[in-house]
């Protein structure tokens, strides 16, 4: 069972609403990231933090922020939603160096 | 920038026959490597991880991987697969000096039929 949590899991809403997709994870991780998949492809990395009040955008260019205020927290937000924002979003964590990451159950999130 | 190449998208095997998924990598340093697996409704979770040592690694539930450096390739392994490894399959590749990301191929979709 995943020490990582991730809601909502299922996401609808309409263009121009503003979300916040929450994580939370409870092993005291201080690396957090957030990963963009769409089906058939790889994860993307669009936001990764080194611990609190550390934020960095990864690979992927994304209209997402995120904040990392509690070491467990690290909620990603989308001002104004669009349909290109339809996707799954999975939020993980790890220690240190290149640990392995743990995963939350993702949100997939749509659009309309 | 580094790319993780997973040549199979969709693989499906009778139970008892043998499993070996492609991986292969573009980065010509030192690499750490790992296969996730995501079972149906279930989060991604880290099957097997390779970093140094023995190139033959070996996972949980009866996988194992070997990292050929001069291939670039990290292909997953299983003797006989079961009904249960009905899954998703990922590998995933990060450099040893930048550990700010993990590159994930596409994914292969198992489907093992009873």
């Amino acid at each position: 069972e995943a020490d990582i949590y991730q809601t909502p899991r299922y996401l609808v809403i309409g263009t121009g609403k503003k979300i916040t997709l929450e994580c939370s994870q409870t092993m005291g991780h201080d690396k957090m990231y957030w990963y963009q998949q769409d089906p058939g492809m790889e994860l993307h990395l669009i936001h990764y933090s080194y611990g609190v009040n550390s934020t960095e955008k990864g690979d992927l260019s994304s209209e997402s922020t995120v904040s990392r205020i509690r070491t467990e927290h690290f909620p990603l937000t989308l001002e104004s939603a669009r349909p290109s924002h339809t996707s799954q979003y999975l939020c993980a964590s790890s220690n240190p160096g290149n640990s392995p990451l743990h995963f939350g159950n993702g949100t997939r999130l749509t659009v309309t | 920038a580094q790319s993780v190449s997973q040549h199979n998208h969709h693989v499906i095997l009778s139970e008892a026959a043998s499993l070996e998924l492609g991986c292969n990598y573009s980065y010509g340093g030192t690499v750490n490597l790992f296969w996730y697996v995501q079972y149906p409704g279930q989060h991604l979770q880290l099957l097997l991880k390779y970093f140094s040592g023995d190139p033959l690694v070996k996972g949980i539930k009866g996988f194992e991987a070997e990292f050929i450096k001069s291939k670039f390739s990290f292909n997953l392994r299983k003797p006989s697969v079961q009904w249960s490894d009905t899954a998703e399959y990922f590998c995933a590749v990060t450099s040893w000096a930048g550990a700010n990301n993990l590159f994930f191929g596409t994914g292969t979709r198992l489907t093992v039929i009873p």
